[in-house]
């Protein structure tokens, strides 16, 4: 089977930095993908992993680790703009399989 | 530029009317992709395609028909809407290295 877990809601404050956890547990591992959705919009690609290890990407970083079925999406320098929902999404095989959590819904306070 | 399209973006309709919801891409991606997204659900995959005659079912497939006769279009077909399929669509497209690109989604509603 597969399972994705992310915490449901968090918080922070603008200008902080905040980590959103995910795990999973799947069969056939290729990739795992960071999406942000605001409100009624589509969602749109943050990160990708497939190896161990840190990405950044300006403000926004990601982290994989295989063994231990665990990534984290890091956001530095929080704007009101950051709050929206964000999505961990894992790649199964070779083929189009793209399965996503549940989302975090990310509220930036002043 | 580079994008998917998705139409309608809006859709009331009522139950067993059949109705298609259009998707084209411009990108010559090979992966092509249906979601649907509910409130406390999260976006679940109803159908993907890793090529042209290729489809596959996603995780909730019941009640729907995809197609792929050309690379760049992925029309979604529901034959008999129910209330039940009411929800937010989207289509997405994908190379192989990369993740999927969504189009701007049809708020579908069946009554």
């Amino acid at each position: 089977g597969q399972n994705i877990d992310q915490p449901t809601e968090m918080t922070a404050t603008e200008g902080a930095i905040v980590q959103i956890n995910c795990t999973y547990q799947t069969s056939g591992f290729n990739g795992l993908f960071w999406y942000q959705q605001h409100a009624g919009e589509a969602p749109t690609f943050l990160s990708y992993n497939v190896l161990d290890g840190l990405e950044e990407k300006g403000r926004f970083s990601s982290f994989l680790s295989r063994s231990k079925g665990y990534s984290y999406l890091l956001l530095k320098e929080l704007q009101m703009k950051d709050s929206a929902s964000y999505l961990c999404a894992v790649r199964r095989n070779q083929g189009g399989k793209l399965i996503f959590g549940q989302g975090t819904e990310l509220s930036v306070k002043p | 530029e580079a994008q998917v399209t998705q139409n309608p973006r809006y859709l009331i309709t009522v139950t067993g009317k059949k109705l298609t919801v259009t998707c084209s891409q411009n990108m010559n991606h090979e992966y092509m992709s249906w979601y649907r997204q509910d409130p406390g659900l999260g976006l679940r995959q109803i159908y993907y395609s890793m090529n042209v005659e290729v489809t596959d079912k996603g995780d909730v497939p019941e009640g729907y028909k995809v197609s792929r006769k050309e690379k760049r279009n992925f029309p979604l077909i529901l034959e008999s809407p129910s209330p039940n399929q009411t929800s937010l669509y989207f289509c997405a497209s994908s190379s192989r290295e990369y993740g999927y690109t969504f189009g701007s989604g049809t708020r579908l509603t069946v009554v």
